[in-house]
């Protein structure tokens, strides 16, 4: 069965830092994988996908993930943090028999001035 | 452009009440998904709909129904509610069933008291 594990439920970092948000899938096929960040009171926005193309995928707002498949891995990152990528963010996984997403727990990201 | 809308905004029922929920989706969309999430974890998935017929299931029990109409929007209605049936319940739309992109609605606010 797919799944898709997010290991921190909280992460803090000091603006202007690096932002690392980790994210482990279980997948028996070549996964779809995105990342959805979900601000207060507002709906949930895709920040990036997968779709078994480049490695790398760049996304929305300076965020960008690499696809480990010898790790089972697909971790969000972004140089530097700004008060504005304070947020909740979601790791997914997308089952290629019915086009379902699976989604991680969440991870809380706090940026400390 | 608008987006996904849903309506209401928040709504308080007591336990063995009946709720229904609306969702507008985005223009030019045909698939409406629905999710429910409690507080502090990611979205499970409940239903999806396409040309008016529920294509996919969660793991939701048969209180969970909805309904599509020709215009694309789309209902959730819940039965005989639960306390733990509070959370809040998304809506996505995206365009064919196969889309990796949908577009999320703020959501509704459901509280069960």
């Amino acid at each position: 069965a797919q799944s898709v594990t997010q290991l921190d439920s909280h992460v803090s970092v000091s603006e202007g830092t690096p932002v690392l948000l980790r994210c482990n899938y279980s997948s028996s096929y070549s996964p779809s994988l995105f990342w959805y960040v979900q601000h207060p009171n507002k709906g949930l926005q895709l920040l990036l996908k997968y779709t078994s193309a480049a490695t790398l995928v760049k996304g929305i707002n300076g965020f960008e993930a690499e696809f480990k498949k010898s790790e089972t891995s697909f971790h969000l990152t972004k140089p530097s943090a700004h008060m504005s990528d304070a947020a909740e963010y979601f790791c997914v996984v997308r089952l290629d028999s019915n086009y379902q997403l699976i989604w991680g727990a969440g991870t809380k990201l706090i940026i400390k001035p | 452009d608008a987006g996904v809308t849903q309506s209401p905004t928040h709504l308080i029922k007591t336990r063995g009440q009946q709720v229904t929920l609306r969702c507008s989706p985005k223009s030019g969309h045909d698939t409406v998904s629905w999710y429910q999430q409690a507080l502090g974890q990611g979205p499970q998935f409940i239903f999806q709909y396409y040309e008016e017929e529920e294509r996919q299931r969660g793991n939701f029990p048969d209180r969970f129904s909805g309904h599509q109409f020709p215009n694309y929007s789309s209902e959730l209605n819940v039965n005989a509610l639960l306390l733990g049936d509070s959370a809040l319940y998304l809506c996505a739309s995206s365009l064919r069933l196969s889309s990796y992109e949908q577009y999320f609605g703020p959501g509704t606010r459901l509280t069960v008291t």
